[in-house]
């Protein structure tokens, strides 16, 4: 079965520090999918970014980057120069290539607090 | 804004009782997923259906039902409620049926049992 492990419960930064959330990933299957996922107060789930298993390319998104790395089954997520809001819970989630019974599985997320 | 509309909002309700949730997904989107979120338990996936058929099955219980409609949109359905079904619970869509394409969730029920 698959299975998403995210260590850090709760991270809080002062405003403008970079901070990076871990993301470790465990799958029997060559091909899959990971996600990062992001929950404000508000409540919603606002999706972030796709990453296939056969791309290890990092990505940049204005202040976010991701890196992926399959040698450590590790898909982190680094927010440079944090903001207030960026304040949120972020989820790492994984899938695999056809979906199946364990749909889209999410880490237990990280609460991260930005204080002004 | 997800593009994906559940109704209603909240609800509270008393043990014993039967709820349905509803669900539209996005313009275009054939998948639904269910999914429950509490403090305990996380993000758990409870079931999956593709253009009106049923497609993935995960930690649902028996005492919970979904279907998809000819319209797409879908409904799940919790009866004889417990305490511990309190939670919010979120619909979400994607356009395909496998692993590769991103959800995208509504705003979530928040189901209150009392």
């Amino acid at each position: 079965a698959q299975k998403v492990t995210q260590a850090q419960t709760e991270i809080s930064v002062v405003e403008k520090e970079d901070v990076t959330l871990d993301c470790v990933y465990e799958t029997r299957d060559t091909t899959y999918y990971l996600f990062w996922y992001k929950q404000p107060p508000s409540g919603e789930l606002v999706f972030l970014i796709r990453r296939n298993s056969f791309d290890e390319q990092n990505e940049i998104s204005g202040r976010y980057s991701w890196n992926f790395q399959k040698s450590t089954s590790s898909f982190n997520f680094t927010i440079t120069a944090s903001q207030v809001v960026d304040s949120a819970v972020y989820f790492c989630a994984l899938s695999e290539w056809g979906g199946g019974a364990d749909g889209l599985t999410f880490g237990k997320g990280t609460h991260l607090i930005i204080q002004p | 804004d997800s593009g994906v509309t559940q109704t209603p909002k909240h609800l509270i309700t008393a043990t014993g009782q039967r709820v349905t949730l509803r669900c539209s997904p996005r313009s275009g989107d054939l998948s639904v997923y269910w999914y429950q979120q509490s403090l305990d338990q996380g993000l758990q996936f409870l079931i999956q259906y593709y253009n009106g058929e049923e497609r993935a099955k995960g930690n649902i219980l028996e005492r919970f039902s979904a279907q998809q409609f000819p319209d797409l949109h879908s409904e799940l359905n919790l009866s004889s409620l417990e305490l511990g079904d309190s939670a919010l619970y979120f619909c979400a869509s994607s356009v395909g049926t496998g692993g590769s394409s991103p959800l995208h969730f509504g705003n979530g029920t928040r189901l209150t049992v009392t």
